[in-house]
């Protein structure tokens, strides 16, 4: 079955410094796609960033950045520069598809990062 | 352009009541979800529409009814609440494109 793994509950990381989000993923599908969602303490769920399975290429948006690596079956969030702002919680999600062809999506429980001025 | 609107925000429900909440988006989205949020559950997807008139059961669809009328609305409907179904929910859209969009959730109280 489908799945998506998020080792670390809680991380801390100094202002400025980059901090690294663990996602790790089981799919038996061959397209798929991973998302990073960010949900700060209002609530609200943020798109940061999404990667193919079939990208080469890893995904950068700004100060993101995933690591995908396919055969590890990992697709990690990079957080350069932290900023105070960046403190919430981050949930890694997987794109599948169902036997009709409809994308659903599968979430992680999530890692609430801290960022320490 | 709203997004995705989500109504109540807040909601107190006794065990036994129901209630529907309503999600709506003005964005020509097909596709449509409701999820939960439980602490340290992540989001566990609830139901999902992919075009009006069509919906499919997620991961957690027990006690829950949904309805696509039109392509604008996606409601989910409690029944006969259950303290267990307590939780954040959030409806969510998507047109062709990976990317979901989220409402801003609703938070309930089943007592």
């Amino acid at each position: 079955a489908q799945k998506i793994t998020q080792t670390q509950p809680g991380m801390f990381v100094q202002e400025k410094e980059a901090v690294t989000l663990d996602c790790t993923y089981d799919t038996s599908d061959q397209s798929y796609g991973l998302f990073w969602y960010k949900q700060p303490s209002s609530g609200e769920m943020i798109f940061l960033i999404y990667q193919g399975s079939y990208d080469e290429q890893n995904a950068t948006e700004g100060r993101y950045s995933l690591n995908f690596q396919k055969a590890r079956k990992s697709a990690n969030l990079v957080i350069s520069a932290s900023q105070l702002g960046d403190s919430a919680m981050y949930f890694c999600a997987m794109r599948e598809a169902d036997s009709s062809g409809t994308y659903k999506y599968i979430f992680g429980t999530g890692t609430r990062l801290k960022v320490l001025a | 352009n709203a997004g995705v609107t989500q109504t109540p925000k807040f909601q107190v429900l006794k065990t036994g009541q129901s209630m529907t909440l309503q999600c709506a988006q003005d964005m020509n989205h097909n596709s449509m979800y409701w999820y939960r949020q439980d602490p340290g559950m992540g989001l566990r997807l609830i139901y999902y529409s992919a075009s009006e008139g069509t919906t499919d059961k997620g991961e957690v669809p027990n006690g829950y009814n949904v309805s696509r009328l039109n392509k604008r609305e996606f409601s989910l409907r409690l029944e006969s609440a259950a303290p267990s179904q307590t939780s954040v929910y959030f409806c969510a859209s998507r047109v062709s494109g990976n990317e979901q969009f989220f409402g801003p959730g609703t938070r309930l109280t089943v007592l």
